[in-house]
């Protein structure tokens, strides 16, 4: 059974850093899909970013590109998103998750607020 | 980015009677190297992560009840709902993972009536 638990979360100032972090089991990891997905209160889902097995690739929302930057550790099981220059806007539950694309296995998620 | 769009943004419907959601990609996701809808369907309680429902936008997920539906092609999807059941409450998003970034519907709302 897969599991993903995320950590990391927090209160921070605009302007601030944060660095996530999601630990798997139960799969492969270094095989895996891996995607951060965000969750506003009280709104839709969006997805945030994304890395392919060995980090062959590394795609970003619009809304993050520059900001965001998405790594993983497969000695680890771990991925991870570092997060600067912090908005209010970047406010949200954040998601890990993995799939191929779709998403099919999630963790609990991690709030982050960004609030002076 | 490829904008899509549910409908509506909530409706009520009552306990064992169906309920239809629609969801409209800017662009066709359908790939032609493998003929495959890349369009799913989640479904998200309060206080938890969305669940994925159906994938290719028909196949159900494992254990999913054959009450959940999906059908469509190209840039015009359905999830149908049979027999609404009590626990069927929640909010439903379709999403792409045609074109990168993917992008998510804005949710529709599922209550009942």
């Amino acid at each position: 059974q897969v599991h993903l638990v995320e950590s990391g979360g927090g209160l921070v100032k605009p302007g601030g850093s944060l660095r996530l972090s999601c630990v798997a089991s139960g799969l492969t990891f270094s095989d895996s899909y891996m995607a951060w997905v965000r969750q506003p209160p009280g709104k839709g889902l969006e997805w945030v970013s994304d890395i392919g097995r060995g980090s062959r690739y590394t795609n970003y929302a619009a809304s993050v590109k520059g900001r965001f930057t998405i790594s993983r550790d497969d000695a680890n099981n771990s991925l991870f998103l570092q997060m600067n220059s912090l908005r209010a806007d970047d406010t949200a539950v954040y998601y890990c998750a993995t799939g191929d694309g779709y998403l099919l296995q999630w963790g609990q998620g991690t709030l982050v607020t960004v609030s002076s | 980015d490829m904008v899509m769009t549910q409908s509506p943004d909530s409706l009520a419907v009552s306990l064992g009677e169906r309920a239809t959601i629609n969801c409209k990609s800017g662009h066709s996701v359908l790939y032609s190297s493998d003929n495959k809808n890349y369009l799913s369907w989640y479904q998200q309680k309060p206080g938890q992560p969305p669940k994925l429902l159906i994938n290719w936008a028909s196949t159900r997920e494992s254990g999913v009840p054959d009450r959940f539906s999906g059908s469509g092609s190209g840039t015009d999807f359905t999830l149908t709902i049979s027999n609404l059941q009590a626990e069927d409450v929640a909010v439903y998003y379709c999403q792409q993972h045609y074109a990168t970034p993917c992008t998510f519907g804005q949710g529709t709302k599922l209550e009942i009536k």
